[in-house]
Formats: structure tokens, C-alpha cells, sequence
């Protein structure tokens, strides 16, 4: 069984980078082919892709986003981080990772319950 | 970058009923690589459907997928208490690109 969770803080200030961190299980990044993806949402507002990074380490980014992200992975710990430059306010959102085969990462599988971030001085 | 626009964005309807939601893209969605997800207050979104047709693990035989190229359709018949939610469509581009419609609410009428 595949469960994911998010952690990271739950307020940053305008200009710092967040770091929020997918801790895994049912899967290793090392030997199962399989993708971890994050995804955001802003308060009433519609899901947006940010990042993915794949087993065998090829990382893919939302192009808009791209030069304020960054998404790597620790396999000893069965985690994925994904690090956002820069924070403005308008990031403020619910981020969750979600888990995708590398066969058929067309949708995302499995998600986390997700952690609020928000952006305030 | 393919928009996805879904339809209505609430729909009321009473337990029984049957509900059918809509998404269509601006360009067509290659390789039907379309999903819905179901996501009720404060949780996650859950696969339901990939594929624009098939159904995830343990979802329900209630709801199933129609539809290719530009317009496809999420129906749910004979609502249940708990199937009153958001629900979101998604499509996988290439590069690769994901994105989603802003979401159809369904409420108890």
C-alpha cells in the first residue's frame, strides 16, 4: 500500500525559500519504477502541477515555475523534497505530493493529505 | 498549453440522481490521457477515472468516464451521500505538462 505525506513549514515570509519535504512508503525510489509528482492549491482555487521527479533521478518542472524550483530525492530516507525561491504571497496554497507509475504516469495514483503553506510578513 | 474548462461549476442535485460533469479542452488531449478526481472538504483529491474511461481501484461501478479529443464527460449515476464533492479533470501533455480544470462542485440540493 503506497502512502505519501507532506511536511514543511506552515508560514514562510515574502522573498524566503520553502522546502517542504514527501516522506513515502509501499515503494522505493531506487528499485520501483515510479514517479513522485508535487502538486499545489491555493485556497478555492484549481490544482497546479509544480514538479516530478523519477526513479531513475530525470526531474521535470511546470515551465512558468521553473527557475524558482527544484525537486530531489533521498532514497535512503524514502523521500523527495521540493525546494520554491523566492515565496510571494500569491504561493500561498495546500501542497501535496502524489505518487505515479513510470509506465503510465499519465495521472497521479496516490496522494498525500497535503500541507498549507502560507505566505505572510 | 491545453485549458481545461469544466462545466457546470456547481451542480445541485439530490441523492438518486444521476450527475453528469463536463471538461473540454482547447486543444485535443493526446492519447485520451484524461483523469477525474474526486475531492471532498479538507482531503486529498482521489483517482477515479484515467484514461477518460477506466476506473481506478475500488472506485465504484456508479461512476464512469466518456468522451475523446476535446470533450469528455465524468458521470455518476444514482448519487450516494458521500459522492457530493469537488471534482477535478486533469490531462498529461507532453514535455511532460499536466493541468487541471478548476473543479465542478456537487451539492446536495
Amino acid at each position: 500500500q503506497v502512502t505519501l505525506r507532506e511536511s514543511g513549514p506552515a508560514l514562510v515570509k515574502p522573498t524566503q525559500t520553502l522546502t517542504v519535504t514527501c516522506t513515502f512508503s509501499g515503494f522505493s525510489l531506487s528499485t520501483s519504477k515510479m514517479c513522485v509528482n508535487w502538486i499545489r492549491q491555493p485556497p478555492g482555487k484549481a490544482l497546479e502541477w509544480l514538479a516530478r521527479i523519477d526513479w531513475d533521478d530525470d526531474t521535470y518542472y511546470n515551465t512558468p515555475l521553473k527557475t524558482r524550483l527544484t525537486i530531489s530525492k533521498d532514497t535512503s530516507k524514502n523521500q523527495v523534497i521540493l525546494s520554491m525561491t523566492n515565496m510571494d504571497p500569491v504561493d500561498t496554497a495546500t501542497y501535496y505530493c502524489a505518487s505515479s507509475s513510470w509506465y503510465q504516469p499519465y495521472e497521479f495514483d496516490s496522494w498525500g493529505q497535503g500541507t498549507l503553506v502560507t505566505v505572510s510578513s | 498549453e491545453i485549458l481545461l474548462t469544466q462545466s457546470p461549476g456547481t451542480l445541485s442535485l439530490s441523492p438518486g440522481e444521476r450527475a453528469t460533469l463536463s471538461c473540454r479542452a482547447s486543444q485535443s488531449v493526446s492519447g485520451n490521457y484524461l483523469a477525474w478526481y474526486q475531492q471532498t472538504p479538507g482531503q486529498a483529491p482521489r483517482l477515479l477515472i484515467y484514461g477518460a474511461s477506466n476506473r481506478a481501484t475500488g472506485i465504484s461501478d456508479r461512476f464512469s468516464g466518456s468522451g475523446s479529443g476535446t470533450d469528455f464527460t465524468l458521470t455518476i449515476s444514482r448519487l450516494e451521500p458521500e459522492d457530493f464533492a469537488v471534482y477535478h479533470c486533469q490531462q498529461y501533455g507532453s514535455s511532460p505538462r499536466y493541468t487541471f480544470g478548476q473543479g465542478t462542485k456537487l451539492e446536495i440540493k
